[in-house]
């Protein structure tokens, strides 16, 4: 299957702080989603994107949809310490959909 | 929000035994669910794509007759790991698109299943 490449790997930065990560794709998407997953649970939907170019919001979270469709990006505004997680990019290619390799978040208090 | 429900949400069992895994969408109806495995410290590997009154259809290099899927109802999809052994091991995510959404809607997942086979 396909796969999205999302950098960086980890973060560790110190609350307060802005956030930014990215998802690459050889591919071109006509749907972006990111996801939030605590430890040992499933993955939550944060921020769903359906056009190119678009910008969206969900309180701090903005992610954007890359024009070229083959990329998209997520800023975390002020963070706190519950943004600690592991977030992924999503694609669907026909009927399924595709992870990114995640990034890891840490805030330090 | 579209709700769905994965069970047990944990499950150890011994080498050799067969264990099920449930996934329900909750307040829709869902043609299609996805099955997922994540290893630790690793992404969502979709392993078959569950199809209501039909066979499931399965990623490169999954064996379908090792994860037998059933998908009885339009609530409702099973994944049976048979025959299991330690390195099936994993977290087993389910997910699922309520199709009234839109052809775009996104996927919701259920809580996982982490199994541990001794």
């Amino acid at each position: 299957g396909q796969q999205l490449n999302q950098s960086p790997q980890s973060m560790f930065i110190q609350e307060g702080e802005d956030v930014s990560m990215n998802c690459t794709s050889s591919s071109i998407f006509n749907t972006w989603l990111w996801y939030k997953q605590d430890p040992g649970e499933g993955p939550v939907l944060l921020i769903a994107l359906y056009k190119a170019g678009e910008l969206t919001s969900n309180g701090r979270l903005t992610a954007q949809f890359g024009i070229t469709r083959k990329d998209s990006f997520l800023n975390i505004s002020a963070s706190i310490p519950s943004d600690v997680g592991i977030y992924f990019c999503a694609g669907p290619t026909g009927n399924q959909f595709y992870f990114g390799t995640g990034t890891s978040l840490t805030v330090i208090p | 929000g579209a709700v769905v429900s994965q069970h047990p949400s944990r499950v150890i069992c011994k080498s050799g035994t067969s264990v099920k895994i449930e996934c329900r969408s909750l307040d829709f109806q869902a043609t299609t669910m996805f099955w997922y495995r994540q290893f630790p410290k690793q992404s969502l590997m979709l392993m078959a794509t569950s199809n209501e009154g039909s066979k499931a259809t399965y990623e490169q290099g999954v064996e379908k007759d090792k994860f037998l899927i059933n998908h009885a109802s339009l609530t409702l999809s099973t994944l049976t790991v048979t025959s299991a052994h330690p390195e099936d091991s994993s977290f087993y995510i389910c997910s699922a698109r309520d199709p009234s959404a839109g052809r775009n809607s996104p996927l919701h997942f259920g809580n996982g299943t982490r199994l541990t086979v001794t």
